[in-house]
């Protein structure tokens, strides 16, 4: 099945530093989310990007499928950006399970 | 518009016990997905209903595990008995859905379960 790789694993920002967060996968993708889990443990949906660029907010994503990669983008780092940031794609014909990378913890202190 | 719905929210069970798992997906979402997540982890495809049919279930550990999804709405998550490996996070997805189409998963607050 596809691998999904996430880096850094583990990731301590002073608030209002901006960071880049980074999944790679091994196969061509039919779908890529990007999720915050947070310390309660809701999956909370940041971007459905299986290619091209969106931005909400200070969060911003790129997906480049041909090189199979995406970068998440987050811009002047708040203590509520703190968690696990999960990467998620899609891939093969005929499935439509979400495999998951490990995931990056984002720890940003005041 | 309402998410999709867990419960209970915790539970906490001896191993050999059975327990079951609630889920309400968003209105009008065909798919619904149930997820584990052991602690560490990104979760994992247990199982995926089409309306109230079966499309992967190739990862339910089928000799503990069951799922039913009744009139292609809420569905139930069953582990009878459940054993100390089985503490997780089972987590509920939905997406609108046709068959041959990827869409957009969206998950619920999850039930924690841990087995003593």
């Amino acid at each position: 099945g596809i691998q999904v790789e996430q880096s850094p694993p583990d990731l301590i920002l002073q608030e209002g530093a901006n960071s880049t967060l980074r999944c790679n996968f091994s196969d061509s993708v039919n779908n890529l989310q990007w999720f915050h889990q947070n310390p309660w443990g809701q999956l909370i949906n940041l971007f459905y990007i299986p290619s091209g660029t969106k931005q909400n907010g200070r969060l911003s994503a790129t997906t480049v499928a041909t090189e199979r990669y995406s970068l998440l983008y987050i811009s002047s780092s708040q203590t509520t950006d703190s968690g696990v940031y999960f990467c998620a794609v899609v891939s093969g014909a005929g499935s439509y399970q979400l495999t998951f990378g490990k995931g990056t913890k984002l720890s940003v202190i005041p | 518009e309402a998410g999709v719905a867990q419960s209970p929210r915790y539970k906490i069970i001896e191993k050999r016990q059975s327990v079951a798992f609630w889920c309400n997906p968003i209105s009008g979402h065909a798919t619904l997905y149930w997820y584990q997540q052991i602690l560490g982890q990104g979760p994992k495809l247990l199982i995926q209903f089409q309306n109230n049919g079966v499309v992967d279930d190739s990862q339910l550990p089928k000799d503990r595990f069951s799922a039913e999804r009744l009139k292609g709405v809420d569905s139930t998550l069953k582990i009878q008995p459940a054993k100390l490996e089985d503490s997780a996070v089972y987590l509920c997805a939905s997406s609108p859905g046709l068959a041959g189409v990827t869409y957009e998963q969206y998950f619920g607050p999850g039930t924690r379960l841990t087995v003593t």
